[in-house]
């Protein structure tokens, strides 16, 4: 069992649609990090939250420590945010600032 | 500030050649790294570096080398290319060597070995 499961592993919605992401993790972390890789692309941070919740712009991002998961949401979705979605915690076990990645979420969105 | 950049964009090697996968930042950063990223797998750590001269081992470091005699460079070494070998390499540095700090990513180097 991975470490990191995301959920759902492909998604395809419609311009405009509310769109949830989810990530759950089994060990003790000092950090997630939710990143962004469009295809061929390189990876790109959106968001590194230890507790509560963040927004940008129409991304919004939640964890929850006590139940060790964490949900990625995009509001008035578009094309554009077409991607592959990471999910990645800091393990508190290991060495300091070892990542642990999730497979990704893959997320298509038609016009 | 360019970030974090990484040569070449693509590679095709033969089994057994060597070659060298450049990173470079120029944020100052403490902590580099160096992962692969294959289908259906998560991004997996090879070799990281909390600072010049200091380098530790990953994940999956067999076949690897690397050295951190700066701050700003830190190559990958392939030392005997396979085909086990082929996959996407991303460098990314952080800041400090805490968790929680945001990691930036180079573009990528797709590398084939035949």
């Amino acid at each position: 069992k991975n470490e990191v499961e995301q959920s759902p592993q492909n998604l395809t919605a419609q311009e405009g649609e509310f769109i949830t992401i989810n990530c759950s993790y089994s060990v003790g972390i000092s950090a997630l990090h939710w990143l962004q890789q469009h295809p061929g692309g390189g990876i790109v941070s959106l968001f590194m939250l230890s507790s509560g919740k963040k927004k940008h712009g129409r991304l919004i991002a939640t964890i929850n420590i006590q139940e060790k998961h964490s949900s990625l949401h995009i509001t008035a979705s578009h094309p554009r945010d077409s991607a592959v979605y990471i999910c990645a915690v800091n393990y508190l076990g290991g060495a300091t600032n070892k990542l642990i990645f999730g497979t990704g979420t893959l997320l298509a969105v038609q016009p | 500030n360019a970030g974090v950049t990484q040569t070449p964009k693509f590679q095709v090697l033969k089994t057994g050649q060597s070659m060298t996968l450049q990173c470079a930042q120029d944020m100052n950063h403490e902590y580099m790294s160096w992962y692969r990223q294959d289908p259906g797998m998560g991004l997996r750590l090879i070799h990281y570096s909390v600072g010049a001269g200091i380098t530790d081992q990953g994940e999956v470091p067999n076949g690897y080398n690397v050295s951190r005699s700066t701050t700003e460079d830190f190559p990958l070494r392939l030392l005997s290319a396979a085909p086990s070998q082929t996959s996407v390499y991303f460098c990314a540095s952080t800041r400090g060597t805490s968790g929680a700090d945001t990691q930036y990513f180079g573009p990528g180097t797709r590398l084939t070995v035949l």
